[in-house]
């Protein structure tokens, strides 16, 4: 069974720019959550999105926005990039919401604003 | 607000002994906890968790401790060797959820040959 995949991989930006992330959850997988890794903060939630509805939503500002697709794959957008947004950006599949369920982590997306 | 906190950024140990991770949380809702270890390129793999009603897992050279008065978990890797090098995460959460999940930061364990 594939894993979760994130594309792409690696991409710079600059300031003031926005962009588009996506990933793939592992086929059967109906929950997607988006954390923002940085040095010194772990991992931190930025949204989990469940049968194209968004269940939960950390605490970010609103430049951040997310969306999942009917076949669950999903998109995450950061809009006025700012030097802070610089990260690798993770999301994980798992099963469904309810109970304490497994998250499968794709390698992420390392996001470079300049 | 760190809920969860490893106050170690890095640990190195020679193959062979034990490794000790640490992590501390704050919130006494916690009660599920687990450990992820990532490689760099890759994403955080599950490595082993704990519920609040065990004090102590135990999955092959992997062992999880829970004091919930301390509020403080440990993982311990034994015998440790090369491969096991890499950041590991401590996550604690309550109910379900993926925002009732919350990371630490890491510690970087390097196991010399």
């Amino acid at each position: 069974k594939a894993g979760v995949t994130q594309t792409p991989r690696y991409l710079i930006k600059t300031r003031g720019q926005q962009v588009t992330l996506s990933c793939s959850p592992i086929s059967g997988h109906r929950s997607v959550s988006w954390y923002q890794q940085t040095p010194g903060q772990g991992l931190q939630f930025l949204f989990e999105y469940f049968s194209e509805t968004q269940r939960n939503k950390g605490n970010f500002p609103g430049r951040f926005s997310g969306r999942q697709f009917s076949n669950s794959r999903s998109e995450m957008n950061v809009s006025t990039l700012e030097l802070g947004d610089s990260a690798l950006y993770l999301c994980a599949s798992s099963l469904g919401p309810q109970g304490q369920y497994e998250q499968y982590f794709g390698p992420g997306t390392r996001l470079t604003v300049t | 607000d760190q809920q969860v906190k490893q106050n170690s950024p890095s640990l190195s140990v020679q193959e062979g002994r034990i490794s000790i991770l640490n992590c501390d949380y704050t919130n006494s809702m916690f009660d599920y906890f687990l450990w992820y270890k990532k490689y760099p390129a890759e994403g955080p793999t599950f490595l082993i968790s704990i519920s609040s009603i065990k004090d102590k897992n135990e999955d092959g050279r992997f062992t999880v401790f829970l004091n919930k008065s301390a509020k403080h978990l440990s993982l311990h890797i034994v015998p440790s060797q090369p491969g096991d090098s890499a950041v590991y995460f401590c996550a604690a959460s309550w109910g379900t959820g993926a925002n009732n999940l919350f990371f630490g930061t890491g510690t970087r364990l390097t196991v010399i040959p």
